[in-house]
C-alpha cells in the first residue's frame, strides 16, 4: 500500500538546525512530489514547500525562504527537510504528504493525498 | 496569499443528525484548466490528516459516502449526512490552486 514513513522525533536548541526524513513505498516515487506541512501545539496545518522528486526543484512558502531546504534521493525513495535558524516557535509536528502527479513536464495542482504519520521536533 | 475562512470552528453533532461546515475562500479556486482544487480534511485526535475529498467533491478511496462535498469559485461546503462517533475530530479546507493554504480548521464533537 502506499506509505510514508518519516524519522522519529527530535529535540534541539534554538540556534540548531534539524533534517526530517520521508520514505515513500508502494507508488512509483518520482511519479508525485512531496509536500511538507507543519502543525504547532494545538494549532492549525500549515504548508512549507514542495519538491519535485524528479528534477529537485522546490517551491517554498515566503516565510520559511532561506531557513528551509528540501532535497530528494531517487535511490532509496526518500525527501528531506531541513529547517535552520530554530526557534521555539518551530515547535511542531511536521508532515511529508504525498503531492502533485507528475506527467513529464506537466504537474498536477496541489492535493496532498497520503501522509506521513508526522514527526515532532522540539525547540527548547 | 489566499485565505480560506471555515465556519463554525466548533460544531457541536448529535449522533445521526447532519453536520455541514462552510470555507470561503479569499481569491476564486477555479484553475485555467477547468479544475476546482479544493479539499477536505479530516484530523482525529492523535492522528495525521486525511483526505476526504479532493476537486470539491471527489470521495477519495475509503470515504464512506455520508460525506459530501459541493461549491463553486469562492464558496464551498462539506456535509456530513449522519454523524458517527468516528466522525469526532477537526476539519480542514484546503485549496491547492494557488499555492497552499489550509482553513482554520472546524472541531466536530458529539453533543
Amino acid at each position: 500500500q502506499v506509505q510514508l514513513v518519516q524519522s522519529g522525533a527530535e529535540v534541539r536548541k534554538p540556534g540548531a538546525s534539524v533534517k526530517v526524513s520521508c520514505k515513500a513505498s508502494g507508488y512509483t516515487f518520482m511519479n508525485y512530489g512531496i509536500s511538507w506541512v507543519r502543525q504547532a501545539p494545538g494549532q492549525g496545518l500549515e504548508w512549507m514547500g514542495w519538491i519535485n522528486t524528479n528534477n529537485g526543484d522546490t517551491n517554498h512558502a515566503q516565510k520559511f525562504q532561506g531557513r528551509v531546504t528540501m532535497t530528494t534521493d531517487t535511490s532509496t525513495s526518500t525527501t528531506y527537510m531541513e529547517l535552520r535558524s530554530l526557534r521555539s516557535d518551530d515547535t511542531a509536528v511536521y508532515y511529508c504528504a504525498r503531492d502533485r502527479e507528475i506527467f513529464g513536464v506537466v504537474i498536477m495542482r496541489f492535493g496532498m493525498d497520503v501522509w506521513g504519520q508526522g514527526t515532532t521536533v522540539i525547540v527548547s | 496569499d489566499v485565505v480560506l475562512t471555515q465556519s463554525p470552528l466548533s460544531l457541536p453533532v448529535t449522533l445521526g443528525q447532519p453536520a455541514s461546515i462552510s470555507c470561503r475562500s479569499s481569491h476564486s479556486l477555479g484553475y485555467s484548466d477547468g479544475n476546482t482544487y479544493l479539499n477536505w480534511f479530516q484530523q482525529r485526535p492523535g492522528q495525521s490528516p486525511r483526505r476526504l475529498l479532493y476537486k470539491v467533491f471527489n470521495r477519495d478511496s475509503g470515504v464512506p459516502d455520508r460525506f459530501s462535498g459541493s461549491g463553486s469559485g469562492t464558496d464551498f461546503t462539506l456535509k456530513i449526512s449522519r454523524v458517527e462517533a468516528e466522525d469526532v475530530g477537526v476539519y480542514y479546507c484546503m485549496q491547492g490552486t494557488h499555492w497552499p493554504s489550509f482553513g482554520q480548521g472546524t472541531n466536530l464533537e458529539i453533543k
